[in-house]
């Protein structure tokens, strides 16, 4: 089975561009998370999805965050206008269910100039 | 709200010895789960070990055994006959248990990087 597929792996934008990143959930779970992680405040979670809609999103910095799970495989994190400050590793993670571990993908790399 | 610390920010520990990782937690739940999450280089986040706050018996897989402390709020991870391949940042986890709906979110400590010495 294929994994929780994340994209663009790595994205470098000049600040105030618009970036959107990418993220398709292992087939069957029910839940999506997006986490940030950086060297000075850790992995972070930002907001999550069960069954396709949002249940937390206290975590999301400001509004120039938003994040869409238009359906059960397809998930959107998006910055608009993107600042240096938002450079930071992105992982989204799915999981079945409230009790089950949360599987991560490789992560996108975003570098904002 | 949760909050977990992990004390020892880098360890090493020569390849074939056993090495013990802190953590510890502050909850008010007495219904969770606790994680190990390892992130080698790759960046890749992979599940090592998890346990139920509920069960008495430590959490076992292979090498990876925990000592879990519900009193003390203290989860330790002991990696037995380390491996080159065990080079990683580790991360603890806390996902408080919530039986209905789904999509509990996990509170992460601060990681502790462990080098796999020749």
């Amino acid at each position: 089975d294929a994994g929780v597929i994340q994209s663009p792996r790595h994205e470098v934008t000049e600040m105030g561009q618009e970036v959107t990143l990418r993220c398709k959930p292992i087939s069957g779970h029910n839940s999506l998370f997006w986490y940030r992680q950086t060297m000075m405040r850790g992995l972070e979670l930002l907001i999550y999805f069960n069954n396709n809609v949002p249940i937390d999103d206290s975590g999301m910095p400001e509004d120039r965050f938003s994040a869409k799970m238009p359906n059960a495989s397809f998930s959107t994190l998006k910055i608009q206008p993107s600042e240096p400050r938002d450079s930071a590793v992105y992982f989204c993670a799915s999981s079945f269910g409230g009790l089950g571990e949360q599987y991560f993908g490789p992560g996108t790399r975003l570098t904002v100039t | 709200a949760q909050t977990v610390t992990q004390s020892q920010p880098e360890m090493s520990v020569q390849e074939a010895e056993t090495v013990t990782l802190s953590c510890t937690y502050d909850t008010s739940e007495s219904n969770y789960y606790l994680f190990w999450y390892k992130q080698p280089p790759s960046r890749q986040m992979i599940l090592v070990i998890r346990q139920e706050a509920y069960k008495q018996q430590n959490a076992t897989e292979n090498r990876f055994s925990v000592n879990f402390q519900k009193a003390a709020k203290s989860f330790s991870l002991k990696i037995s006959d380390s491996q080159l391949g065990d080079t990683a940042m580790y991360f603890c986890a806390f996902m408080k248990l919530i039986l209905t709906g789904g999509g509990n979110k996990l509170t992460f400590g601060t990681g502790t990087q462990l080098k796999v010495e020749l």
